[in-house]
């Protein structure tokens, strides 16, 4: 069956670029979650999406990141004004009920900011 | 093979041992534990969970143990394979938080010699 899927596999963005991630769920899944893996580093939590309400976004490490759900299926994950330290791997998961359960993870979307 | 301790990042086992991969948590208020599996390039690939109401939890060759009391869990993984060379992650999630995300653990990369 589907797992989740992410666009683009890979980003390269220039310093100062916006850059728009996506994420395509487990259909029916109502969690969603966004994750930052940085190189040899276990995932970090960065927001939440119970359907289309942002519940959680304690993790995003600062205003140029937003993240949108509008019809709580696909998910967008934007950063603005690119730095360097935004390199990372961007990792979508769903889950089919909100609480802890098993999340289904995304291949990731490598970004690489120069 | 076994990894003694949660800084200890690499477990190399030979072909058909048993391996028992270890994770130190860090929060007693944590009642939902999980460990993923991580290929290069991919998503983390869930492997078993167990709740805090147990302390084991049997998969197909593998095996999650919960202490509690000394906030500790382990994977072991049954007559391990070329195919169980991996990072292994553990990951931990507060019921209280209500969103289910999850907390990970550093990893553990797992090397099968054959």
């Amino acid at each position: 069956g589907a797992g989740v899927s992410q666009s683009p596999r890979y980003k390269v963005a220039k310093r100062g670029q916006d850059v728009a991630l996506r994420c395509d769920p487990i259909s029916g899944h109502v969690s969603l979650f966004w994750y930052q893996q940085a190189l040899g580093q276990g995932p970090e939590f960065l927001t939440y999406f119970q359907n289309e309400a942002q519940l959680d976004k304690s993790g995003l490490p600062s205003d140029r990141f937003f993240a949108e759900r509008p019809e709580g299926s696909v998910s967008t994950l934007k950063i603005q004004r690119t730095q360097q330290e935004d390199s990372a791997v961007y990792l979508c998961a769903s889950s089919w009920d909100r609480g802890p359960y098993e999340q289904y993870f995304g291949p990731g979307t490598r970004l690489t900011v120069t | 093979g076994e990894n003694v301790g949660l800084h200890l990042p690499t477990l190399s086992v030979q072909e058909g041992d048993n391996s028992i991969i270890n994770c130190a948590y860090s929060n007693s208020a944590s009642d939902y534990f999980i460990w993923y599996k991580q290929e290069s390039g991919k998503g983390p690939q869930f492997i078993i969970d167990i709740r805090s109401n147990m302390d084991k939890r049997q998969g197909q060759r593998v095996t999650v143990l919960l202490n509690k009391t000394v906030k500790h869990l382990s994977l072991q993984i049954a007559a391990t394979q070329p195919g169980d060379s991996a990072v292994y992650f553990c990951a931990e999630s507060h019921g209280s938080s209500n969103t289910g995300k999850l907390i990970f653990g550093q990893g553990t990369t797992l090397q099968v010699k054959p």
